[in-house]
């Protein structure tokens, strides 16, 4: 079946815009994970939706940063007012219905000029 | 938090070498995932052990959560199995936190 897909795969945006990234989560996954990779480093965790419920959101950065899944299956990531360090690798995941193993997506790259 | 380290940091084999990779976590954890991140920036799931062995191929991974720590074997590596290898744990309030990776180079 069809995996995490993610779009768009590169954005590039202008200090001060508005982002928004895509995720389609594999279907029949409740859970859906954001990360924020930098280059250099491992995924480190944004925010977690069960359903459509935003279960944790400890790991966003500040409040440019808004995340949500209103019906429960592909949610959207938003950044207001991009700023040079947001420049990184978004990555989502879904996991299986026991809320185990996780799959992720391709990950969009945001460069923030 | 949980604090997840692994090692070494970089690796460098000759095509047809093994290798151990290692992962420490300071915490009790609920699960633990292994991760190969190709040149492209794909995560690839290798192995979801929370303990155990498992083996798939040319590799397996061990882990002994009573020890906190688990291994990843690469037998006769190949080119194709450069990039970098994450390890992952997952806490009992459902956040992941991953290691800092390893990253592997296989030469010809």
């Amino acid at each position: 079946g069809a995996g995490v897909s993610q779009s768009p795969r590169y954005k590039v945006a202008k200090r001060g815009q508005d982002v928004a990234l895509r995720c389609d989560p594999i279907s029949g996954h409740v859970s859906l994970f954001w990360y924020q990779q930098a280059l250099g480093q491992g995924p480190e965790f944004l925010t977690y939706f069960q359903n459509e419920a935003q279960l944790d959101k400890s790991g966003l950065p500040s409040d440019r940063f808004f995340a949500e899944r209103p019906e429960g299956s592909v949610s959207t990531l938003k950044i207001q007012r991009t700023q040079q360090e947001d420049s990184a690798v978004y990555l989502c995941a879904s996991s299986t219905p026991d809320n185990n193993e996780q799959f992720f997506g391709p990950g969009t790259r945001l460069t923030v000029l | 938090g949980i604090q997840v380290e692994q090692s070494p940091p970089d690796l460098i084999l000759q095509e047809g070498a093994n290798s151990t990779l290692r992962c420490n976590f300071s915490d009790s954890v609920n699960n633990l995932q292994w991760f190969h991140q190709n040149p492209w920036g794909q995560l690839i799931n290798l192995f979801y052990i929370p303990s155990g062995t498992k083996q798939n191929g040319r590799l397996s991974a061990t882990t002994v959560a009573t020890e906190r720590y688990s291994l990843l074997y690469i037998s006769s590596s190949q080119t194709t199995d450069s990039g970098v290898y994450f390890c992952a744990v997952k806490t009992s309030y459902d956040k992941v936190i991953f290691g800092p990776g390893t990253s592997l180079s296989v030469i010809p």
